[in-house]
C-alpha cells in the first residue's frame, strides 16, 4: 500500500503568488514525521521543512508553511510569494518512528513538479 | 564544512560488471542510508545502516550490496544482478535519536549501462 501520496504531478504558478503542494500519508504509527524536500534538475534533496505527529502547530520556515490536518492525514506545503528559483521538483516523505525499529528510514511520495512563471 | 562526498557524480557499467558507488560523510551521523530514483519518480530505499558493521535491506535490495566497516563509509555495489541499474543513486545519513533531524544527502551518482 502506498504510504505516501501526492497527487499533483505537476503545477504551475505565478511569480509572487502562493501555491500549495498536497500530500497525504498513511500510517498506524502514533509517532510519526513529515518532511518536504526540494529538489532542483541538479538533483541534490534540499530539505525545506519538518513537521511531527505531535506538534500542535503548523510548521513554518520564511516562505515555507506545512498544512498539517493530522485528522486527513495530510501534510501540505505551501509557498508563499513565489520565486522562479522555487521551479523544481517537490517530495514529501515520512518516517514512522516505531520506537526506533524503522532507523529512522523514509518513505517518499512520487513528487510534484512545481514551475515558477514570470 | 561538513556534509555528503558521493563519487563519482556519473558512472558507466558495462554488462556484467560489479561497481561502487562511494559514500563518505563527516556530519559524525550515525545512521547512513541509500537511495535509487528512476527518471520522473521518487526515492525507493535500497540498504541502510544505524551502527557500524550492520546494515539492513530496503525495499529495492536486490541486486546491491553495501559494507559499513566506518561510521563516516556506505560505499554501496551494484552487482551484475542488477539487471536494470541506470538511475540515479542517493546517498543521505540522519543523526540519531532522529527527532526533528531530517536527512542530509550527497549530490547522487548517476549511473547508465554501457
Amino acid at each position: 500500500a502506498q504510504k505516501i501520496t501526492q497527487t499533483q504531478p505537476g503545477m504551475f504558478v505565478q511569480e509572487k503568488e502562493a501555491v500549495t503542494l498536497d500530500c497525504t500519508y498513511d500510517t498506524s504509527d502514533q509517532s510519526y514525521g513529515l518532511f518536504w524536500y526540494k529538489q532542483p534538475s541538479s538533483g541534490e534533496m534540499i530539505f525545506l521543512i519538518y513537521q511531527g505527529s505531535y506538534d500542535e502547530q503548523n510548521a513554518t520556515e520564511g516562505r515555507y508553511s506545512l498544512n498539517f490536518q493530522k485528522a486527513r492525514k495530510s501534510a501540505n506545503l505551501v509557498i508563499s510569494a513565489s520565486q522562479l528559483g522555487d521551479s523544481a521538483m517537490y517530495f514529501c516523505a515520512m518516517r514512522e518512528d516505531d520506537g526506533g525499529t524503522s532507523y529512522g528510514k523514509l518513505t517518499f511520495g512520487q513528487g510534484t513538479i512545481l514551475t515558477v512563471h514570470p | 564544512d561538513g556534509g555528503i562526498t558521493q563519487s563519482p557524480k556519473y558512472l558507466f557499467r558495462k554488462e556484467g560488471q560489479n561497481v561502487t558507488l562511494s559514500c563518505e560523510q563527516n556530519l559524525n551521523h550515525d545512521a547512513m542510508y541509500w537511495y535509487r530514483q528512476d527518471p520522473g519518480q521518487g526515492l525507493r530505499l535500497i540498504y541502510y545502516s544505524q551502527i557500524v558493521n550492520d546494515f539492513q535491506k530496503g525495499d529495492i535490495a536486490e541486486g546491491y550490496s553495501v559494507s559499513r566497516e566506518k561510521k563516516e563509509s556506505f560505499p554501496l555495489t551494484v552487482t551484475s544482478a542488477q539487471k536494470n541499474p541506470t538511475a540515479f543513486y542517493l546517498c543521505a545519513s540522519s543523526i540519531w535519536p532522529f527527532g526533528g533531524q531530517p536527512q542530509h544527502f550527497g549530490d547522487g551518482t548517476r549511473l547508465s549501462i554501457l
